[in-house]
């Protein structure tokens, strides 16, 4: 398994801020994952962050909103930009691990409101 | 288009019972399915894999590519099931998971 901490674990932030979450792993990494999970739907992948590459953005999400930074192979950041009520969601970091990279190990995920 | 449907957002049954929790897939090659719970207060996790073809805390989940369904089931709910469980389907080749909206398992005592 894989230990993965996220902060904030919660926050409640005004509309046309912006808010960074960070994700650490307790070992390194190739590839990890930003989701987004809104009220009632299922997790939605947002974009994959590489070392040392630029993210890779899913359809629908584009790298102006949600920024990534990938600084090394234990951390990541995603940047909620501009944010409005509609942003409102669970967001959640997540890598693989196994041999064979089928199962994804996740974090506990940053709920955040947007007022 | 690929997607994951799990028909039923809440399902309660009563200690002892069998459970099955639906999940239907729509994906146009061999998929790859899992079954992710989240207890109470606690991160997502994988609970089963349908390659491993395991049982898993007494769940199974066969694959049935005929009615492209891969039901999570148990012969005897017990309490601590209680969770939100999730279906997903892994794009083969890729790292993309595809996640169904989840089903709220009840077992009432």
């Amino acid at each position: 398994s894989a230990v993965i901490s996220q902060k904030p674990s919660r926050d409640i932030c005004q509309r046309g801020t912006s808010l960074t979450i960070q994700c650490q792993v307790d070992s390194q990494v190739t590839m990890m994952f930003w989701y987004r999970q809104q009220p009632g739907q299922s997790l939605t992948l947002i974009a994959t962050a590489n070392q040392g590459s630029e993210a890779t953005y899913e359809s629908g999400f584009v790298i102006d909103k949600f920024p990534i930074s990938r600084p090394n192979l234990t951390f990541s950041t995603l940047t909620v930009s501009n944010m409005s009520p509609e942003d409102s969601s669970i967001y959640l970091c997540s890598l693989n691990r196994d041999t064979n990279q089928e199962t994804q190990y996740f974090g506990p995920g940053t709920r955040l409101l947007v007022l | 288009a690929q997607r994951v449907t799990q028909p039923e957002k809440l399902l309660s049954v009563f200690k002892g019972a069998p459970v099955e929790l639906k999940c239907n897939y729509s994906y146009s090659g061999s998929p790859e399915l899992f079954w992710y719970v989240q207890y109470s207060r606690q991160r997502l996790q994988l609970l089963l894999r349908h390659i491993s073809r395991e049982s898993i805390k007494g769940f199974t989940a066969d694959l049935n590519k005929g009615e492209t369904s891969f039901h999570l089931k148990k012969p005897f709910a017990q309490e601590e099931d209680s969770a939100m469980y999730y279906c997903a389907l892994k794009v083969p080749g890729t790292y993309k998971y595809i996640f169904g909206t989840g089903t709220r398992l009840k077992v009432l005592a």
